[in-house]
């Protein structure tokens, strides 16, 4: 089983419905991340979490919410879909140890908007 | 806010040759790291180099930084196919937000048999 997995892989939905993806990881990190990918222009932190009581915004969290549920549980909504929040989300994980160390990344869930 | 750019955007070449990409990035970094991706899929940390390091090698790469240009440099040796992916650079900041790695676009390898 991947180390952080993600749900759903694939999705298609309408403009103004309620998207949840979640993100589980048995890696046993403390923090969590959101990340969004679009052509072009790589990766943007959307939220990142410390820890279980530690929310931060990222770089472009405007239209996106997260829930800390567990260690193990992240979860990111978009309350009310929009087009141009078509993208590839990615959820990774870090080790606390050191301020910048390596992320680990789940598969992606592929999010379109009509 | 894009930190690290990378050059050049896509790079073609034939399995055994060498592929070089550069990154360059804009204010002081604590490290530099370089992940790479398949398409459509996760990305997978390949490299981590310190402010305080030149150079370092894993396998058939080889990474260098120079903080006097703000760049560095990946190297892949004997390319092969296997290697056709997308490569990323992400610099780690002091002064930023705490734990946000700043990504580049990429560089799209290409490894022809």
């Amino acid at each position: 089983d991947a180390d952080v997995t993600q749900t759903p892989r694939n999705r298609i939905t309408k403009t103004g419905k309620r998207i949840m993806l979640e993100c589980s990881q048995t890696k046993g990190h403390d923090r969590m991340y959101w990340y969004r990918q679009d052509p072009g222009l790589g990766l943007r932190l959307i939220y990142y979490s410390f820890d279980v009581k530690d929310i931060n915004k990222g770089e472009i969290s405007d239209g996106y919410s997260v829930s800390r549920q567990a260690q193990a549980k992240f979860s990111l909504s978009l309350e009310s879909a929009i087009p141009n929040q078509t993208a590839l989300y990615f959820c990774a994980t870090s080790d606390p140890t050191g301020l910048f160390g390596e992320l680990f990344f789940g598969e992606g869930s592929r999010l379109t908007v009509l | 806010s894009q930190q690290g750019e990378e050059d050049p955007q896509a790079l073609s070449i034939q399995e055994g040759e060498n592929a070089t990409m550069n990154c360059s990035y804009k204010t002081s970094i604590n490290n530099l790291q370089w992940y790479r991706q398949n398409s459509g899929r996760g990305l997978v940390h390949l490299i981590l180099i310190r402010s305080n390091e030149r150079e370092k090698h894993s396998g058939r790469l080889r990474v260098t930084l120079d903080t006097s240009k703000k760049s560095s440099s990946l190297l892949i040796t004997a390319s092969r196919a296997a290697d056709t992916a997308s490569y990323f650079c992400a610099t780690a900041s002091y002064g930023g937000s705490q734990g946000n790695l700043i990504f580049g676009k990429g560089t799209k390898l290409s490894v022809k048999p």
